[in-house]
């Protein structure tokens, strides 16, 4: 597509449920990341994938959440049991490659509500 | 450790004032800077970057200047207009010290409103 696509846009899930969020990068874009962004807050970083290198998991929060990225393209984050603090927007970018000063574009986000 | 200050947090002008939003960071190791605009629902959106070879650069009625030796850089909106209002985020590379990773840490943003 012409864009980073996200989905779900929306999701509401219980407490203590898994919960699957998809982003499509930009067709040919190697480096992929993924953004925590909590209402009013800034951008948290999450994880990063770089074409076949071993991620970056730094900013992950806990060990329920996870990410992988299939076949270099596709990325599925993953978040176990939530909890009412994982509500937030979850936003995903890709860049060319990578590289200082490559344009990151981002999607429009995966709202995510924990009730 | 990685630090991004942005300040203000919010700010308010009259359509056709200036509005300036400034930034520090902490990786002297940076070489990118890039300015997002973030409307209500929406993801963040590149409005103009910086690479640390240039002092300035303008597109239209933005502009972004960089002071390395400070580790200061600043967005500048001239001629505001209310489809300016929006929360923009500054940006810097991190990671470029020998890491893998050239991930971007971002400022707390500033709301910025412009008056009709």
């Amino acid at each position: 597509g012409a864009g980073v696509s996200q989905s779900p846009s929306n999701k509401v899930t219980e407490k203590g449920k898994d919960v699957e969020l998809r982003c499509d990068p930009i067709s040919g874009h190697t480096a992929l990341y993924w953004y925590r962004q909590s209402l009013g807050q800034g951008l948290e970083f999450l994880i990063y994938f770089q074409g076949n290198s071993a991620p970056d998991k730094s900013g992950l929060p806990s060990d329920r959440f996870s990410a992988e990225r299939t076949g270099g393209s596709v990325s599925t984050l993953t978040i176990q049991r939530t909890q009412q603090e994982d509500s937030a927007v979850y936003l995903c970018a890709s860049s060319p490659h990578r590289g200082s000063g490559n344009t990151i574009y981002f999607g429009e986000g995966s709202w995510l509500t924990v009730v | 450790g990685e630090n991004v200050e942005q300040h203000p947090s919010t700010l308010s002008v009259q359509e056709g004032d200036s509005a300036v939003i400034k930034c520090t960071y902490s990786d002297s190791a940076s070489n990118y800077f890039p300015w997002y605009k973030q409307e209500l629902g929406k993801g963040p959106q590149l409005i103009i970057d910086i690479r640390s070879n240039v002092g300035e650069k303008k597109d239209q009625r933005i502009a972004v200047t960089l002071n390395k030796t400070a580790k200061h850089f600043s967005l500048h909106i001239t001629e505001t207009q209310p489809e300016d209002s929006a929360v923009y985020f500054c940006a810097a590379i991190w990671g470029l010290g020998g890491g893998a990773t050239n991930k971007l840490i971002f400022g707390t943003g500033t709301l910025l409103a412009v008056q009709p």
